[in-house]
């Protein structure tokens, strides 16, 4: 099993709806979760964080399901602006702390 | 710019020769990562260290690759006798670690692109 599987998409979704990605992940022990967004030829950079009671940041609302062990991206009144990739990406806990990165889930918002 | 400095942010190589990469990390970070990333992929882990001790290389890292951080601040990535697959983006990223043990984000470099021709 892949540490971490994301659907690579296309989304091509209109502006304005709804869009949510999921991610799961392998590592029982992971104990730090990130939403990351990777514009065409730039370097990823934070989205949010995943805290594990949920959390929102204006249009984008991160959840954590440590059960099922994934992760989830909702990102509500798209706009064009939000066109890119968006990478979910986990930390072990003490002792594995590397960074593990989804492939990418490639979004563009259709005028 | 405080941020995370790559050098050089391109590089064209031919095959069978070596490279070298530097990185500098935002000042006071002690982790360092190196990733490496082609289209189409996620960025796939290479290494870290936490000062300047490497903690952990990913095993689908051949022998050609190295990496250093001899005083814990900048970093060194080398790869020797370089082939076409090893063309990519090689990204570098430092995050720091507080002294509650909370993990921060890391912060990526715009990094160093890598053709071998």
């Amino acid at each position: 099993r892949k540490e971490v599987e994301q659907d690579p998409g296309p989304f091509n979704v209109p502006e304005g709806a709804t869009v949510a990605f999921n991610c799961t992940y392998s590592n029982s022990a992971s104990q730090s979760f990130f939403w990351y967004r990777q514009d065409c030829r730039k370097e990823p950079k934070l989205l949010m964080s995943v805290y594990s009671s949920g959390n929102e940041d204006g249009r984008f609302t991160a959840q954590l399901n440590r059960a099922s062990q994934y992760i989830s991206l909702l990102i509500r009144d798209s706009k064009l602006s939000d066109s890119a990739t968006y990478l979910c990406v986990f930390r072990g806990g003490f002792g594995n702390e590397k960074l593990t990165f989804g492939t990418g889930t490639r979004l563009t918002i259709i005028p | 710019d405080t941020g995370v400095s790559q050098d050089p942010r391109h590089k064209i190589t031919k095959r069978g020769q070596n490279v070298t990469f530097r990185c500098d990390p935002i000042s006071e970070h002690n982790r360092l990562y190196w990733y490496r990333q082609t289209l189409g992929q996620g960025p796939e882990f290479l290494t870290y260290f936490q000062n300047e001790a490497q903690l952990e290389k990913s095993r689908l890292l051949s022998d050609r690759f190295s990496a250093e951080r001899p005083k814990g601040s900048f970093s060194t990535l080398e790869i020797q006798r370089t082939e076409q697959g090893d063309s990519a983006m090689y990204l570098c990223a430092s995050s720091a670690r507080t002294g509650t043990g909370e993990n921060t984000e890391a912060f990526f470099g715009q990094g160093t692109r890598l053709t071998v021709v």
